[in-house]
């Protein structure tokens, strides 16, 4: 059963700084990867997606990795805003049809 | 229509009470994915529907979950006999084709059952 670990769970910066999100996955053999943006009460917004193919993707300030062999993923974001705070949800498509998602990190991004 | 629309997005049930709830997926978009999530977890998988016919549902919790999507485009997620277990958000999500495009989410229908 494929296990989706986010670490770490809650991030406070001052606005300005990188930043990096890990995500970890215990089977690697995946289809895609997807990054979500999730603002408080609201739906999920996809970032990127990162096919099994695929090392990276760039959005903007954002870059996401993959290192399926490694089970890894990271997201990296450049040059934080304040309108950068929300939660950062990471999800693999292992097989069929279903994403399964880590719990999230929940971003502040301090002015 | 210009992104996923779920409704209602907020609904207060009785425990033991019947329950509907709407997705209008992205116009054009043939793959429909129920998830649902619970305060402080990520989405978990409920349903997936390519077309009218659902081709994932094993997510589903328990046979008091059943969803429909007759005609390839809106769907309905019906619970029966609710519990206060199944208070979440339950989120409706279309992608173009299949699971390997990107997958867009709506904003979520809010279910608490007391």
């Amino acid at each position: 059963k494929q296990e989706v670990t986010q670490i770490p769970a809650a991030l406070s910066v001052p606005e300005g700084e990188n930043l990096v999100l890990n995500c970890s996955f215990t089977d690697s053999a995946i289809y895609n990867l997807q990054w979500f943006r999730q603002d408080p009460g609201k739906g999920l917004t996809s970032l990127l997606l990162i096919q099994s193919s695929q090392r990276e993707q760039t959005s903007g300030r954002l870059n996401a990795s993959l290192d399926k062999s490694s089970g890894r993923s990271t997201l990296y974001i450049a040059a934080s805003q304040p309108g950068d705070s929300a939660t950062y949800l990471c999800a693999v498509r292992t097989s069929g049809s279903r994403l399964t998602f880590g719990e999230g990190t929940q971003l502040t991004v301090n002015p | 229509g210009a992104g996923v629309s779920q409704t209602p997005s907020n609904k207060v049930t009785e425990k033991g009470k019947y329950v509907e709830l709407r997705c209008d997926p992205i116009s054009g978009h043939t793959a429909l994915y129920w998830y649902r999530q619970s305060l402080g977890q990520g989405p978990e998988f409920l349903i997936y529907f390519q077309g009218t016919g659902a081709a994932d549902d094993s997510g589903l919790p328990n046979d008091r979950f059943f969803a429909v999507r007759p005609e390839g485009s809106v769907s309905t997620l019906k619970i029966q006999r609710t519990e206060r277990g199944d208070s979440a958000v339950y989120l409706c999500a279309s992608s173009l084709r299949g699971p390997g495009n990107t997958i867009y989410f709506g904003e979520g229908s809010w279910l608490t059952v007391v």
